[in-house]
């Protein structure tokens, strides 16, 4: 079973301030992405990575940053976080081939 | 640009019924096409997926429907359970671009 862990599972923040979301999988998965889910939009891509150290757009990438400095590791980062950013998030990994995905248990984010 | 459109958005049926939720795209380059479900305070979880090699997929009481030249699919549910109520998640991915992306969701409830 594939193990996608998510930190942290809620967060607040203040509008201005900086969130990093974080991502971890121990399945040796080449691709991991971020999606952001809200009701009647239901998931987003923000940003995906098929590697350690390649980072690339989705969809909604603005006001977003990613990272991937290791095959384990994909973070979300908000410079300037803003209350429309307040939504919950799930990071996904997936072998080569963008076939399943294998999702975290999300994180909350509110912005405050 | 909504690149995976599903309907309807929501679907209500009976216990025993058979329920039809409905999914289309536009990228031709899409060449693998997922089934996520997702249950209420749960991430969204693999259910059955397809390939437009084929144009129908079993698994138990779920049968995709793929249509490449109307670039549409569907999922049947046969003798629809209470269990069986949550969001399903249609999506689509180019296996080459490692790019996955999912339609808005339909709400599916089945009443006992």
């Amino acid at each position: 079973e594939a193990a996608v862990t998510q930190s942290p599972r809620n967060k607040v923040a203040v509008t201005g301030g900086k969130v990093t979301l974080s991502c971890n999988q121990t399945n040796n998965h080449n691709n991991m992405y971020w999606y952001r889910q809200d009701t009647g939009h239901g998931l987003r891509l923000i940003h995906y990575s098929y590697g350690a150290g390649s980072t690339e757009k989705g969809d909604i990438p603005d006001g977003y940053k990613a990272s991937r400095p290791s095959q384990e590791n994909f973070s979300l980062i908000l410079e300037l976080a803003t209350p429309s950013q307040t939504s919950v998030y799930f990071c996904a990994s997936g072998a080569r081939g963008a076939e399943t995905l294998y999702f975290g248990s999300g994180t909350r984010l509110t912005v405050l | 640009q909504q690149q995976v459109r599903q309907s309807p958005q929501s679907l209500t049926v009976w216990e025993g019924e058979t329920a039809i939720l409905n999914c289309s795209y536009e990228d031709s380059t899409f060449d693998y096409f997922p089934w996520y479900w997702q249950f209420p305070r749960e991430s969204p979880a693999l259910l059955i997926a397809i390939r437009p090699v084929s144009n129908k997929k079993e698994d138990g009481r779920f049968t995709i429907f793929f249509n490449k030249r109307e670039k549409k699919l569907s999922l049947h549910i046969t003798d629809s359970q209470p269990g069986d109520s949550a969001t399903y998640f249609c999506a689509a991915s180019d296996t080459n671009a490692y790019k996955v992306i999912f339609g808005k969701g339909t709400h599916l409830h089945v009443l006992p």
